[in-house]
């Protein structure tokens, strides 16, 4: 089974509407981080979080908003969708005691009408 | 200034050649890491190399190394004996920081494609 699981992976919406993306790891990793992928654009870090109770903003954190509910688990929320939103959103864990290699999903294809 | 510059948008290389990937990259901290992840066209982000500032020696595994030139701050990824599955987008990313978060900036990459 996959470390990093992410649900939905393919995912339609419209204007509008808030969606929620949601990520959940069995690697043990205290830090997990929400990452959305545009063609040309590389990563940026929309969210990231230390632990359950640290949250702090990425570099694009406008219009998104993030829950830890465990330590496996943190999920992202779009409050309200629009079009250039449509991305590839990526979920990732490190551990802070090593490389802090950080460890992806398969990622969430979201499209915004 | 870039943080991350990878200067091929795309390469080709011939089956079981090998191929050099290029990164430089920009930073005053002087313990820092780089990485290099491989995205094939399924879109899935894979871990393929680290390697540490004061790490001495050139990272390897498998069939990938890294050519760390600290003086000229590159990071450049090598591919021995390429394989079809090869074909991908390749990133260079960088972490930086001492302590508490320590900031990882993506490169835009380099797409890969292997002929046979």
């Amino acid at each position: 089974d996959a470390d990093v699981t992410q649900t939905p992976r393919n995912r339609i919406t419209k204007t509008g509407k808030r969606i929620m993306l949601e990520c959940s790891q069995t690697k043990g990793h205290d830090r997990m981080y929400w990452y959305r992928q545009d063609p040309g654009l590389g990563l940026r870090l929309i969210y990231y979080s230390f632990d359950v109770k640290d949250i702090n903003k990425g570099e694009i954190s406008d219009g998104y908003s993030v829950s830890r509910q465990a330590q496996a688990k943190f999920s992202l929320s779009l409050e309200s969708a629009i079009p250039n939103q449509t991305a590839l959103y990526f979920c990732a864990t490190s551990d802070p005691r090593g490389q802090e290699t950080q460890y992806f999903g398969p990622g969430t294809r979201l499209l915004v009408l | 200034a870039q943080k991350i510059t990878q200067t091929q948008p795309g390469m080709f290389v011939q089956e079981k050649e090998a191929v050099t990937l290029d990164c430089t990259y920009d930073t005053s901290d002087p313990s820092y890491g780089l990485f290099w992840y491989k995205q094939p066209s399924s879109g899935e982000m894979i871990f393929l190399i680290y390697q540490g500032s004061y790490d001495q020696q050139n990272a390897t595994e498998g069939r990938y190394s890294l050519n760390f030139q600290k003086a000229r701050k590159s990071a450049n990824l090598v591919i021995s004996a390429s394989q079809l599955g090869d074909s991908a987008m390749y990133f260079c990313a960088m972490r930086e920081g001492i302590g508490g978060y320590q900031k990882v900036t993506f490169g835009i990459g380099t797409k890969l494609q292997v002929i046979p």
